[in-house]
């Protein structure tokens, strides 16, 4: 069974970092693309970034380039997303999701709340 | 970029209705169209991908058609469980965009 599972999220000051994890399992994580994609509370779904299975491609939306860095480690089965200088306006809840081979998303975790307040 | 439009933003029907959203792209996006399905508090689920492919352990009762820049999901037989929301995704190009969502109410 795929799973998906986020962590990291929380409050945190404008101006503060984050980082989110997604911990993946029930697949070959290595031969996947992955995104993150977020969603702003009573808003529609807007995706964040994307990366290859080696990294090799990552692309981010103009929203939060410069200031969030996706990464993953194929050993550790794991994807992430450094967040740095965040705003209020980057409060949401953020998923990551596998992109299969057509470039589809087929399976999305729970999410994880992200919430910059002072 | 290309902007995904969806209509309506939202509709209301009844249990055993059939209801279709459209979906059109701001440019061509051949077929690299997919559509979610997300409930209250809940994340998105895929449904359809390549524009009319269901994904597997989807029921038939959906159906998704279109090619280039004009889409549409169709729903059979609206039941309980279907009322959420529905988004459109293009994938043809990054920057992916999504569509601002439809909301199936009940009437």
């Amino acid at each position: 069974e795929v799973l998906l599972v986020e962590s990291g999220g929380g409050l945190v000051k404008p101006g503060g970092s984050l980082r989110l994890s997604c911990a993946a399992s029930g697949f070959t994580f290595s031969s996947y693309s992955m995104k993150w994609v977020r969603q702003a509370p009573g808003k529609g779904l807007e995706w964040v970034s994307s990366t290859s299975p080696s990294s090799s491609y990552i692309y981010y939306a103009d929203s939060v380039k410069g200031r969030f860095t996706i990464s993953r480690d194929n050993a550790q089965n794991s994807l992430y997303l450094q967040m740095n200088s965040l705003r209020a306006e980057d409060t949401a809840v953020y998923y990551c999701a596998r992109i299969d081979h057509g470039g589809n998303s087929d399976f999305w975790g729970q999410g994880t709340l992200v919430s910059v307040s002072s | 970029d290309i902007q995904m439009t969806q209509s309506p933003s939202s509709l209301s029907a009844s249990v055993g209705d059939r209801v279709t959203i459209t979906c059109r792209a701001s440019q061509g996006i051949s077929n690299y169209l997919a559509w979610f399905q997300q409930k209250s508090g809940k994340a998105p689920k895929s449904l359809i991908y390549a524009a009319s492919t269901l994904q597997s352990g989807v029921p038939s009762k959906f159906s998704g058609s279109g090619s280039g820049t004009d889409f549409t999901l169709t729903i059979n037989n609206l039941q309980p469980e279907d009322f959420a929301t529905y988004y459109c995704q293009q994938y043809n190009s990054y920057p992916f965009t999504f569509g601002g969502g439809t909301k199936v109410e009940i009437k």
